[in-house]
């Protein structure tokens, strides 16, 4: 059975970094991708980058200055790295195996 | 970057009707390799997204056959035959042919 389990911090001050954790189980990070997916309250969906099954990563153009993401194939786990957070980056972040698998998101506001 | 454009934004549906949404992209979605990466999802609300059709037409497991979808290059069609109560929330058209991937902005389903 395939889960994917996001976690970090629900709150960040503004100027600060981001760190998320995507903890999967079910499959192998080196056979699938796993995707890192953003939604701020009551918006649309946003990609924002991707860590391949085969160790490429991949970013959102207009977050790749700020964004990391990278893996512990031992651990089953990929992280996101995002700095300099302004309170526009508030909202539920998702982590997904490719778009078919996905986790219930975690939400991280940005505010003082 | 490649531009989605999803129309209509919302729509209004009696149980029972048949109803599609557009995605229209900015360049060719067929990839070097043949394969065109255009996916659906549906995000109900207050739940992480599902994918519901995968490789513009191919239906993933578990999800019932009034969906389907159409199209090829540019253009993507997403048909419900018969919408029922569950059928509800917000529809995306996501690609995955180049990266960075991207989203079309969402179709809120919703009851007349």
């Amino acid at each position: 059975q395939v889960q994917l389990t996001e976690s970090g911090p629900g709150l960040v001050h503004p100027s600060e970094t981001l760190s998320l954790t995507c903890t999967v189980s079910g499959f192998s990070l080196t056979g699938y991708s796993v995707y890192w997916v953003r939604q701020p309250s009551g918006k649309g969906l946003e990609w924002m980058g991707r860590m391949r099954y085969n160790g490429d990563t991949s970013y959102n153009s207009a977050l790749k200055s700020r964004l990391s993401i990278s893996r512990d194939t031992s651990k089953n786990q990929v992280f996101l790295k995002m700095n300099s957070l302004q309170t526009d980056d508030t909202g539920t972040y998702y982590c997904a195996g490719s778009f078919d698998y996905w986790g219930q998101g975690v939400m991280v506001t940005v505010s003082s | 970057d490649v531009v989605l454009t999803q129309t209509p934004p919302t729509l209004s549906a009696t149980i029972g009707q048949s109803v599609s949404i557009s995605c229209r992209s900015s360049q060719s979605l067929l990839h070097s390799n043949g394969n065109t990466y255009l996916n659906w999802l549906l995000q109900r609300p207050g739940q992480p997204p599902q994918l519901l059709i995968y490789l513009v037409s191919r239906l993933e497991s578990g999800v019932p056959n009034r969906f389907s979808g159409s199209g090829s290059g540019t253009d993507f069609t997403l048909k419900i035959s018969g919408v029922e109560a569950e059928d509800l929330g917000v529809y995306y058209c996501v690609q995955s042919t180049h990266a960075p991937y991207t989203f079309g902005a969402g179709t809120k389903l919703e009851l007349k």
